[in-house]
This record gives C-alpha cells, structure tokens and sequence, in this order.
C-alpha cells in the first residue's frame, strides 16, 4: 500500500517568507509525528499528533512553528517568518497508534531559506 | 530527557566483512529500541526494532542486541553488501511517543 507521501519535495523561499508543508500518513494511522533533520544530523522531535490533537508540542523551537490536522489525517506545518537556521529536512511520520507500532517516514520536505 | 550516542561516526568495512554500531541510552524508562536506515534522499526507513523485554532480535543478516543494565544497544551486519552502504541511526523511545535519535553512522562498504 502507499507509504507516508509530503509536498513539495523541496521549497526554496527567502528569509521572512511563510511557508506550509504537507504531509499525508498511510491511511488509517492516528499518530503523526513531524521531525526536522539538519544536515549531518538525526532527526529531532518537533511535534506529535494522535488523532486531531497535538498530544506533544515540546519539539517546536519557537512561536513561528505551528503544525494542523484537522481531519485527523493530513497534517500541514506552517513556518511564520521564515529563517536561514529554519532550512533542514522535515520529515514526517505515521504509526498505528497501537501502543506497540512502528513509526514510518515520507520522503520528507527539503526547505532552503535564501 | 533522553539522550543517545551512537558510535562510530563512520565505518569502512570491506565487502563480505561484518559491521557494528554501538548505541548508549540515558533515560531508563525508554523501552523502544528502532533502527533505521538513510540513504541519500529518502527517509529513513525501519530495518529492525528491538523492545526491552527482549536481548537480542535477528533477521537475516542483521542483528541487534540490547543491555538494559547498561544502557548499551548494538547494531550488527553480517556478510555486508554494496547495497548496505547508507547512514544508520539508531533510537530510543518509549512505545507511542517520540523517537530520540542518535546522530547517525555512515558506513561505506568497499570492493
């Protein structure tokens, strides 16, 4: 079946620009997490959706970060104000929302601030 | 919170030779041990987990291992491949919750 699919691949913006990124999980899965990669660098945290809630916001690093998912299955992280440290990786993952399930990446979002 | 370091930062291991990744954990209550596995491009993608109640975990050529009184989790390749080069990274989490990942190991398997 398809996997966790994000649009658009790559964006390039310039500094102070907004920008949204997309993410669809496998279907069916309630839980999606948002992570952001820096080059040379692992994944980090930035904010976990079950259902329509976000159950855990800790990895935002500031108010110019929000993420949504209305529906409870896309999910869409908004970028306020952007910056030249923002540019990174984001990645998104799902999960069955089991307690014991695996998560599973996109292809993730590479986001260049000019 | 939970912190992980992982070792080596790189490894070169010849064609056909067996690879080890080494991993420490911090936080005791994680009980969620994955693995994954980036190539260049892509996400990463899940190549083995192991959970706490369990030691060791194989399939096929790959294994992990897990010392939950040290805090000490092990990837191991064996018989490597070509198509094996790409970055690990191995992670800790508790079931459900968010993934603290280790900063990664490139491994290049040579000719």
């Amino acid at each position: 079946g398809a996997g966790v699919s994000q649009t658009p691949s790559n964006k390039v913006t310039e500094k102070g620009k907004y920008v949204e990124l997309r993410c669809d999980p496998i279907s069916g899965h309630t839980a999606l997490y948002w992570y952001r990669q820096s080059l040379g660098q692992g994944p980090e945290f930035l904010i976990y959706f079950q259902g329509t809630g976000a159950a855990d916001d800790s990895g935002l690093p500031n108010d110019r970060f929000f993420a949504v998912r209305p529906e409870g299955s896309v999910s869409t992280l908004k970028i306020q104000r952007t910056e030249r440290g923002d540019s990174a990786v984001y990645l998104c993952a799902s999960s069955s929302g089991r307690a014991s399930d695996t998560q599973y990446f996109g292809p993730g979002t590479r986001l260049t601030v000019l | 919170g939970e912190n992980v370091e992982q070792h080596p930062s790189t490894l070169s291991v010849q064609e056909g030779d067996s690879a080890v990744i080494k991993c420490t954990y911090s936080d005791s209550a994680s009980n969620y041990f994955p693995w994954y596995k980036q190539e260049l491009g892509k996400g990463p993608q899940l190549i083995i987990d192991i959970r706490s109640n369990v030691g060791e975990k194989k399939d096929q050529r790959i294994a992990v291992t897990l010392n939950k009184t040290a805090k000490h989790f092990s990837l191991h390749i064996t018989e490597t491949q070509p198509e094996d080069s790409a970055v690990y990274f191995c992670a800790a989490s508790s079931v459900g919750d968010k993934i603290i990942f280790g900063k990664g190991t490139r491994l290049h398997i040579l000719p």
